[in-house]
Order: structure tokens, then C-alpha cells, then sequence
């Protein structure tokens, strides 16, 4: 078992819907949680970050965590074509501070 | 700020060749990171360093690979032989020393090295 996983998509959702990505990780001392964007052919890019269960909100994006269940995920609201990328849901453990990447979600939002 | 530097952009190189990336944090960041990233294996943490000092080398793949931090502004990632399996794209990352969880990593643009 990966220690993050997420579906590789794609994802294909309209312009204007929600998307949502989801991402289960296996280490229960997990301490901070990641979601980066890719464009194809460029660098990852940070968009927000959640390390307390619940949700945060940050403009059109959402992350949702749940520790118990190992899960976290991130919502798009108002999905655009410029929001077509790979996302990539990242981990940290406690006391460590590199990440662990998952593999990440292709997402494409139709015009 | 010009951000995290890596050079070559581009690498092609025979098999049996050695290939060194090189990568420049920003400024006043205390902790590197070099990444590989394939469509088999997505993006995988090789080492770190955090004062120019490796932490965790256990992502590195074999003795092929070895990666070096002389000074608080520059790293190399070496390989040698390199194979035509290391073709990937190689990210450096940095960033600062925080206490706080939500800290962020700084990735450059990448090394696309292909191996014939």
C-alpha cells in the first residue's frame, strides 16, 4: 500500500461545477497536509495546506480533513479551464520534514 | 527574489555517462530537497539537507547517486553511471526554518534528463 494515494483521474468536471479531489493517507502520525498544483510540464506549486480536522477555506478552494478516517480532500468551487492541472496531495509526519507525495489527480474542467 | 535556480534545464546524455544537476536555494532557506518525478512513480523525495548537512538520504536509489551541499547556496545531484531508468524530471525544493506545520516548500522548475 502507497503511503498516499490518489485517484490519477482525470477528473473531468464542467466549467462552473465543483471538483472534487480526494486523498487517503497511511500514517496515523501524520501531522501536516498539503495540496500542490502541477501544470503539465511545470514545477508544483503550493495551495493550501490543513493540519486541523475540519474544513478551511481559502477563496474558490476548500480542503476537508479527517484524521480518523485518514482522509483529505480538496473542493474547487466554480471550476475553470485555467484549473485543469494535476494536483498532488502531500504528507508530513511529525518530527520529519520532508513530504510524501501522492501520485496525483488529473483534473480537467471542460469549457 | 529569483526563486530556486536549477541548471541544466535540459540533459540528454548516454547511458554510461555522468550527468551532475545543480541547484541553488533561495536565500536564508535552511532546508533542501531533491525530488524525482516519473508518470510511474510520481514524485519521490531522493535526500535533504538541512544546514548543508544530509538528513535523510533513504529515498536515494542506489550508490549511483550521490548529492552534495558545500555551501548554504549550492547543491549538485550526481549520477554516475547514469541509466536509461534515472530519465525523469529532478525537482530541488527549499525552504525556511519554521516551527510552524504549514511551512512551505519552494520547488524550482526542474532538470529533464533523458538517458539513451
Amino acid at each position: 500500500q502507497k503511503e498516499v494515494e490518489q485517484n490519477s483521474g482525470p477528473l473531468s468536471v464542467p466549467e462552473g461545477a465543483i471538483a472534487s479531489l480526494n486523498c487517503t493517507y497511511s500514517d496515523r502520525g501524520s501531522q501536516s497536509f498539503f495540496w500542490y498544483r502541477q501544470y503539465s510540464g511545470k514545477s508544483p506549486e503550493l495551495i493550501m495546506f490543513i493540519y486541523s480536522n475540519g474544513d478551511k477555506e481559502d477563496g474558490r478552494f476548500t480542503a476537508q480533513l479527517n484524521k480518523a478516517s485518514q482522509y483529505v480532500s480538496l473542493l474547487i468551487r466554480d471550476s475553470q479551464p485555467s484549473d485543469s492541472a494535476t494536483y498532488l496531495c502531500a504528507v508530513k509526519a511529525t518530527g520529519r520534514r520532508a513530504l510524501t507525495f501522492g501520485s496525483g489527480t488529473r483534473l480537467q474542467v471542460q469549457p | 527574489d529569483a526563486g530556486v535556480i536549477q541548471s541544466p534545464r535540459h540533459e540528454v546524455t548516454e547511458m554510461g555517462q555522468e550527468v551532475t544537476l545543480r541547484c541553488k536555494p533561495i536565500s536564508g532557506h535552511d532546508y533542501l530537497f531533491w525530488y524525482r518525478q516519473t508518470m510511474m512513480r510520481g514524485l519521490e523525495l531522493l535526500i535533504y539537507f538541512n544546514n548543508n548537512v544530509p538528513i535523510d538520504d533513504s529515498g536515494m536509489p542506489e550508490d549511483r547517486f550521490s548529492a552534495k551541499m558545500p555551501n548554504a547556496s549550492f547543491s549538485t545531484l550526481k549520477i554516475q553511471p547514469s541509466e536509461p531508468r534515472d530519465s525523469a524530471v529532478y525537482f530541488c525544493a527549499s525552504s525556511p526554518t519554521t516551527r510552524r506545520a504549514d511551512y512551505e516548500q519552494y520547488f524550482g522548475p526542474g532538470t529533464r534528463l533523458t538517458v539513451t
